[in-house]
């Protein structure tokens, strides 16, 4: 089944404390984002990545990190977290980097930072 | 730099009743537009593309949406609403050629029996 996959699907971390999200896409595609969702904000961008070792800033990249060494996989890795990144994430994934694309989401990973 | 206004933050309707959610664009160019659909606990799925092509727009489940260039707008729209459609609504756009997507904040669409 082509999906995207997200893990963990729900996650309670303390301020300071490393941690990665993964996002893993078996459909061969390009082009992988990661999105927040806060109520009331819609979705931002965080970060995207056009294809393998390449990447860029979205419109709420501070505090985030990704990297891009293979194709099927785009970790978000959080260095420090803080209060303000408790969230709703979603990976997402498109067959080429332009807009004609469909964007496929992953299921999400709820994030709280205590 | 685009950017989307959804008008409404809750729509209510009752079965059978016609949907409309709004949606207005900013942006220096003709872009690209789209409509997805966020069932609780769950991802986005994709409702509706415009990549300028033919203006009216058929989407799953029956929605449809009309890219009118001289309104700047996108709305959404449905016939006949069903208990099942209630979820929350985002509109999305894209500048051709770039695979950014700025989303609006939602609409979320209440039917009532």
């Amino acid at each position: 089944e082509a999906q995207v996959t997200q893990n963990p699907r729900y996650l309670i971390t303390v301020t300071g404390k490393k941690l990665t999200v993964t996002c893993s896409q078996n459909m061969n595609h390009e082009y992988m984002s990661w999105y927040r969702q806060d109520p009331g904000l819609g979705l931002r961008q965080i970060y995207y990545s056009m294809n393998v070792e390449v990447t860029d800033k979205g419109d709420v990249p501070e505090g985030y990190k990704v990297s891009r060494k293979e194709k099927r996989n785009f970790p978000l890795i959080l260095e420090s977290p803080s209060p303000n990144q408790t969230s709703l994430y979603f990976c997402a994934s498109s067959e080429k980097g332009l807009g004609t694309y469909e964007q496929y989401f992953g299921p999400g990973t709820r994030l709280t930072v205590t | 730099a685009q950017s989307v206004t959804q008008l409404g933050s809750h729509v209510s309707v009752s079965e059978g009743a016609l949907v409309l959610l709004r949606c207005n664009y900013s942006s220096s160019v003709p872009p690209y537009l789209f409509w997805y659909v966020q069932y609780p606990n769950q991802g986005l799925q994709l409702l509706l593309k415009y990549t300028s092509a033919a203006t009216l727009v058929k989407g799953i489940n029956g929605f449809e949406a009309e890219f009118k260039k001289s309104e700047t707008s996108f709305h959404l729209t449905k016939p006949s609403a069903h208990m099942s459609d209630a979820a929350e609504y985002f509109c999305a756009v894209s500048p051709p050629g770039y695979s950014t997507l700025t989303f609006g904040k939602g609409t979320m669409l209440l039917v009532s029996p």
